[in-house]
């Protein structure tokens, strides 16, 4: 089936100006994960949803970072009145329904954020 | 808190030559540990895991990776690289319990470059 799909997979946005990046997880998937990753840098958690709730959400930022999740589907990263510092790539993964809480993660493509 | 500690940026080889990435990790709780790694223009895929059980670990393309828990490393070995191999390698470690339940926390990355 199709794997986890984000959209757009490019976005160039004028600093102070908000942005939404969408995640579409594996059907069926429960778990779903936001990280980013700057430019030469790791991987950065974000926040984990459980179905549509959000055990962790130690890893934002700041305030001008939210996300959603609508039932165990769709999940939307919002940054707010953006800045040059938020310029990297998200990530979304997701974790099937059923595995185990310790099975590997089906990561998305990213979305390339450049704050201009 | 958990954190993963990639102690090599970068790590060039030529062809067919050995192998290893480094990676120590801090956490108060058990931990699994996972290698994913990352093709040019392509999206994040797991390379092995470790769970439980034998320390040594096999993944996918030949790589291998031994847990050790009293030095708290998870090192990735490849006993000859190819080209194809180039890449960049993240380790991952994913908490057991406690407030570090369902977290999975990367290391900053390797890239791996081999030359011919």
């Amino acid at each position: 089936g199709a794997g986890v799909s984000q959209s757009p997979s490019n976005k160039v946005t004028e600093k102070g100006k908000d942005v939404e990046l969408r995640c579409d997880p594996i059907s069926g998937h429960t778990a779903l994960y936001w990280y980013r990753q700057r430019l030469g840098q790791g991987l950065e958690f974000l926040i984990y949803f459980q179905g549509n709730s959000a055990p962790d959400k130690s890893g934002l930022p700041s305030d001008r970072f939210s996300a959603e999740r609508t039932g165990e589907s769709v999940s939307t990263l919002t940054i707010q009145r953006t800045q040059q510092e938020d310029s990297a790539v998200y990530l979304c993964a997701s974790r099937g329904r059923g595995s185990s809480y310790n099975s590997p993660l089906h990561f998305g493509n990213g979305t390339r954020l450049t704050v201009t | 808190a958990q954190s993963v500690t990639q102690l090599d940026s970068q790590v060039p080889v030529f062809e067919e030559a050995p192998v290893e990435l480094r990676c120590n990790y801090s956490s108060s709780v058990s931990v699994y540990l996972f290698w994913y790694v990352q093709y040019p223009n392509q999206g994040l895929q797991l390379l092995l895991k470790y769970l439980s059980g034998s320390t040594l670990v096999k993944g996918i393309n030949g790589f291998e990776a031994e847990f050790n828990k009293s030095q708290t490393s998870f090192h990735l070995r490849k006993p000859s690289v190819h080209i194809s191999d180039t890449a960049e390698y993240f380790c991952a470690v994913l908490g057991a319990g406690g407030t570090s339940y369902g977290k999975l926390t990367f290391g900053q990355g390797t890239i791996l470059t081999v030359h011919p």
